[in-house]
């Protein structure tokens, strides 16, 4: 089974200060990895796919890089709106879908 | 722009079906994978199936025994069934669809989410 670790769990930054999420995974995955961001209440948003691919209208502060079993995605200068759960998702192996636990990002 | 709405009971008692259908507008569903998943309060994500247009359906293994996932193009809908609930199935249930053409996954259009809580 495919394990999906999420580092830190809670990651305490100022606004405007650089973040920096790592996601681990057991097997490698090529660069078959989704970021998402999840508010209170509210579905989880595609931030980042194919590893590095922003998705459609989300602000170039976002970065995804990363290959096979280590991926970061990388927020440049924190907005008020980016604090939030963020999760990692592979979608290479059996079975697909799997999500890491999740970091949060909370105001410093 | 794509949009999804799940509908269904918010309250099922233990050892009874829930059943959940999501309505799709904005789009058409041919050549796309519709998904379900979930969330239970507090925890993270979890994928629970994943449809394609033609009826090819995946489920994830730890749940493929109780569940059923289809879909009717014509409705522009899909629907969820998992059998036998208990109070470990209580979460906010999602639909969603992948980003691009026959892909399943990564999930970009999503519903709003329906909370199901299992209880007698």
């Amino acid at each position: 089974e495919i394990v999906m670790t999420q580092s830190p769990a809670t990651l305490s930054v100022s606004p405007g200060e650089r973040a920096t999420l790592s996601c681990r995974v057991s097997q490698s995955v090529a660069t078959n990895l989704a970021w998402y961001q999840q508010k209170p209440g509210q579905a989880p948003r595609l931030l980042i796919y194919g590893a590095s691919t922003r998705a459609t209208g989300i602000p170039a502060r976002f970065s995804g890089s990363g290959s096979g079993t280590e991926f970061t995605l990388t927020i440049s200068s924190l907005q008020s709106e980016d604090f939030a759960v963020y999760y990692c998702q592979q979608y290479n192996n059996w079975p697909p879908g799997t999500f890491g636990q999740g970091t949060k990002v909370e105001i410093k | 722009q794509v949009q999804l709405q799940e509908s269904g009971p918010g309250l099922v008692k233990p050892s009874e079906t829930l059943s959940l259908t999501c309505t799709v507008s904005g789009g058409s569903m041919s050549n796309y994978y519709w998904s379900w998943m979930r969330q239970a309060p507090g925890k993270g994500l979890e994928w629970i199936a994943y449809i394609y247009y033609t009826g090819s359906t995946n489920y994830n293994p730890s749940l493929e025994s109780r569940v059923t996932i289809s879909i009717d193009t014509s409705k522009n809908q899909f629907s969820l069934r998992l059998s036998s609930v208990t109070a470990a199935d209580t979460a906010v249930y999602y639909c969603a669809r992948g980003v691009e053409v026959a892909t399943p996954f990564p999930l970009h259009y999503w519903g709003q989410g329906t909370l199901v809580t299992v209880s007698s």
